[in-house]
C-alpha cells in the first residue's frame, strides 16, 4: 500500500512569491494534516480535515495561508505571499481518526524562501 | 487537551535497554498514549499505542500505571539506528475537539 504522498519535495523561492504543497493521503483515510515543522521542534498542526470539512484550523494564519481539500481526498497548502520566516518543513499526514487508527506522515516538503 | 512532558535529549549506548519517560497528569478518561519517532529529514512515524497497563509489539513496549498520569516508552537493545527524536502525545480519538499535538520531544542520541 503506497504511502502519504507529498510533492514538491523541495521548493526555493523569493519572499513574496507565491508556492503550493500538494499531498495525497493514503487511500481510504478520512482525516487529514498539515503541519510545519521548524528545525528543533516538534510538527506544529496547520489544519485538520475530516473529509472534506476543515474541522481544525485555528493555527493557519489565514492572512496568507490557505488550504483545500475538495473532494474529500487530496489536498493543496498555499502560502500567498511567502515570507522569510515560512521556511520550514511542511508535513502532510493521514489516518482513519475516528477509527482509533494512527497517523501516517509523508516525506515533506522542505521550503526555502530567499 | 492533556499536555506532556519529556525530557529533552537522553544518551544511550548500543545494546542498553532505553526507557523515556513522559508526564500526562491531566490525561482524560477517554485518551490514549501515542509514541512517535521522527529521523532526520523525516515524517514522524508511529511506533506504539496503550490506553493502560502494558503494550508491546516489535518495535517497543509502552507502560503506562494505574493512574495514567505517566508512560514510559521502552526501548530494548537500542541500536545507532535508534538515534532519533521521540514524541509523546495524548489522543482522544474521535472527538470533536481532538488534536494531533506535537511538543519538542525527547532527543536519543545513541553512541557506539
Amino acid at each position: 500500500e503506497a504511502g502519504v504522498v507529498q510533492s514538491p519535495r523541495y521548493k526555493i523561492i523569493e519572499k513574496k512569491q507565491p508556492v503550493a504543497f500538494w499531498c495525497n493521503p493514503i487511500s481510504g483515510h478520512n482525516t487529514l494534516y498539515w503541519y510545519r515543522q521548524n528545525l528543533g521542534q516538534g510538527p506544529e498542526l496547520l489544519i485538520r480535515y475530516e473529509n472534506e470539512e476543515a474541522v481544525d484550523d485555528s493555527q493557519l494564519p489565514k492572512d496568507r495561508f490557505s488550504a483545500e481539500r475538495l473532494k474529500g481526498v487530496d489536498s493543496t497548502l498555499k502560502i500567498q505571499p511567502a515570507e522569510l520566516g515560512d521556511s520550514a518543513v511542511y508535513l502532510c499526514a493521514s489516518s482513519l481518526e475516528l477509527a482509533g487508527g494512527p497517523a501516517y506522515f509523508g516525506p515533506g516538503t522542505r521550503l526555502l524562501v530567499l | 487537551l492533556a499536555k506532556t512532558t519529556q525530557p529533552i535529549s537522553m544518551d544511550s549506548y548500543e545494546g542498553q535497554e532505553v526507557n523515556i519517560t513522559c508526564s500526562h497528569n491531566n490525561i482524560a478518561t477517554n485518551d490514549y498514549i501515542t509514541w512517535y519517532q521522527q529521523f532526520p529529514s523525516q515524517g514522524p512515524r508511529f511506533i506504539i499505542q496503550g490506553y493502560k497497563t502494558k503494550v508491546t509489539n516489535e518495535v517497543a513496549s509502552l507502560f503506562i500505571p494505574a493512574d495514567r498520569k505517566s508512560s514510559t516508552l521502552s526501548l530494548p537493545r537500542v541500536s545507532l539506528s535508534d538515534t532519533a527524536v521521540y514524541y509523546c502525545l495524548v489522543l482522544n480519538y474521535g472527538g470533536a475537539t481532538n488534536k494531533l499535538i506535537f511538543g519538542t520531544g525527547t532527543l536519543l542520541a545513541v553512541q557506539p
